[in-house]
């Protein structure tokens, strides 16, 4: 079954300890993102991958890292998380035609 | 920049009314337009697309038509279930660096609730 795999679902931190979301796909895919989502502000893109060692920033990067050392997995590193960050996270990859296949979430909570 | 608008919600609805939720865009250039539907604890999933003007996306009894003279595309259905109770994104993938694949800018959602 094709599906994009985060983990964890949920977790709550506190502020300034160091967590990493792992992402996963198995299509195949050569682009992957990440996005947050907040109440009124829909999705709002972090971080974005072209392929192997290809990454990006997206329109909220501040406060996030990201690599991709192999064409499956995309992590999503918070180094020092801030309450700000408290906010639902999706992994997505997607296929040639634009259309993006999106993980079930990961819920963080940073005190 | 890329934005994208979706019409303000909560949208409450009773079952077999007929539904309508705005989406207006802003873009440089011809964009691909989708409509993504997240359920409830779930992540988002593709509901229908249009890749060029006059296009009419449809799946599940949902349409949208991609009409470039009013940069719009909104959803519409004839009859809603309480099962489409979910919240519903707007969104546009614009060509970027030459490929295929598109970033995409997201409005804000809008939270349908259907009841019997």
């Amino acid at each position: 079954e094709a599906q994009v795999t985060q983990n964890p679902r949920y977790l709550i931190t506190v502020t300034g300890k160091k967590l990493t979301v792992t992402c996963s796909q198995n299509m195949n895919h050569e682009y992957m993102s990440w996005y947050r989502q907040d109440p009124g502000l829909g999705l709002r893109q972090i971080y974005y991958s072209m392929n192997v060692e290809v990454t990006d920033k997206g329109d909220v990067p501040e406060g996030y890292k990201v690599s991709r050392k192999e064409k499956r997995n995309f992590p999503l590193i918070l180094e020092s998380p801030s309450p700000n960050q408290t906010s639902l996270y999706f992994c997505a990859s997607s296929s040639i035609t634009g259309e993006l296949f999106f993980g079930e979430g990961s819920r963080l909570t940073v005190l | 920049g890329n934005s994208v608008t979706q019409m303000e919600g909560p949208v409450t609805l009773s079952e077999e009314a007929f539904l309508t939720i705005n989406c207006t865009y802003t873009a440089t250039g011809y964009p691909s337009l989708f409509w993504y539907v997240q359920y409830p604890g779930e992540g988002l999933q593709l509901l229908l697309k249009a890749t060029k003007a006059d296009d009419k996306g449809s799946n599940k009894g949902f349409e949208a038509t991609y009409r470039k003279e009013t940069t719009s595309f909104h959803l519409e259905k004839g009859s809603v279930q309480v099962s489409d109770s979910a919240v519903y994104f707007c969104a546009l993938s614009a060509r970027a660096g030459g490929t295929s694949y598109g970033k995409l800018t997201f409005g804000q959602g809008t939270i349908l609730t259907v009841h019997p």
